[in-house]
């Protein structure tokens, strides 16, 4: 079993839908929760950053994590044309981060 | 601040042939990172530097060599580059290497191909 699992789409859904974007992880020793955005043929950008159970939100963007169900998810509202990349997650607890694979979102107008 | 920057931006390379890709971040940043991004694969750590002067192998070490030059800089070194090396090889940093998982901001990568 892989540390931590993404589904790697793609997911396509209609402007304004809201998105939701999940990745799982096997080991009770990570504690720290990081989403990063990357378009196509650019690098990573950090997204958002937690390192608690609960929501945290920024903007359009939720966080969300469940450490019970080792479950963390990412919600964007009022999906955009511009929000069409690649989502990872990343996951450190105990050594360097863990990268999910990604899930690639599209967007259409 | 430019962040994170990457040399060259895209490499074609004849098997045997060595490069050395080079990365440099302005933000003060004490510890610095190489990744390859492979389709499917995600991103795997080949090698990092928890501080200046120290180097450490991550997931994917094997053809490949560091050097943290000084606080600024840190490159990765082909010797020998095989096709198994193409890839998108992306340098990180972050203020600190905790060893519990640390913010890392990204360059914008280095396409590699090797014939």
């Amino acid at each position: 079993q892989k540390e931590v699992e993404q589904d790697p789409g793609p997911l396509s859904v209609p402007e304004g839908a809201i998105v939701s974007l999940n990745c799982t992880y096997s080991n009770s020793a990570f504690q720290y929760f990081m989403w990063y955005r990357q378009y196509s043929r650019k690098g990573p950008e950090l997204l958002m950053y937690t390192y608690s159970s609960g929501n945290k939100e920024d903007g359009r963007f939720t966080a969300q994590v469940d450490k019970s169900s080792k479950y963390i998810s990412l919600f964007i509202r009022d999906s955009q044309p511009s929000d069409s990349a690649t989502y990872l997650c990343a996951i450190g607890g105990y050594s360097t981060l863990t990268f999910g694979k990604g899930t690639m979102l599209l967007v259409s107008p | 601040n430019a962040g994170v920057t990457q040399t060259p931006k895209f490499q074609v390379l004849k098997t045997g042939q060595s490069m050395t890709l080079q990365c440099a971040q302005d933000m003060n940043h004490n510890s610095m990172y190489w990744y390859r991004q492979d389709p499917g694969m995600g991103l795997r750590l080949i090698y990092y530097s928890a501080s200046e002067g120290t180097t450490d192998k991550g997931e994917v070490p094997n053809g490949y060599n560091v050097s943290r030059l000084n606080k600024r800089e840190f490159s990765l070194r082909l010797e020998s580059a095989a096709p198994s090396q193409t890839s998108v090889y992306f340098c990180a940093s972050s203020e600190l290497y905790t060893g519990q998982g640390e913010t890392q901001y990204f360059g914008p990568g280095t396409r590699l191909l090797v014939l």
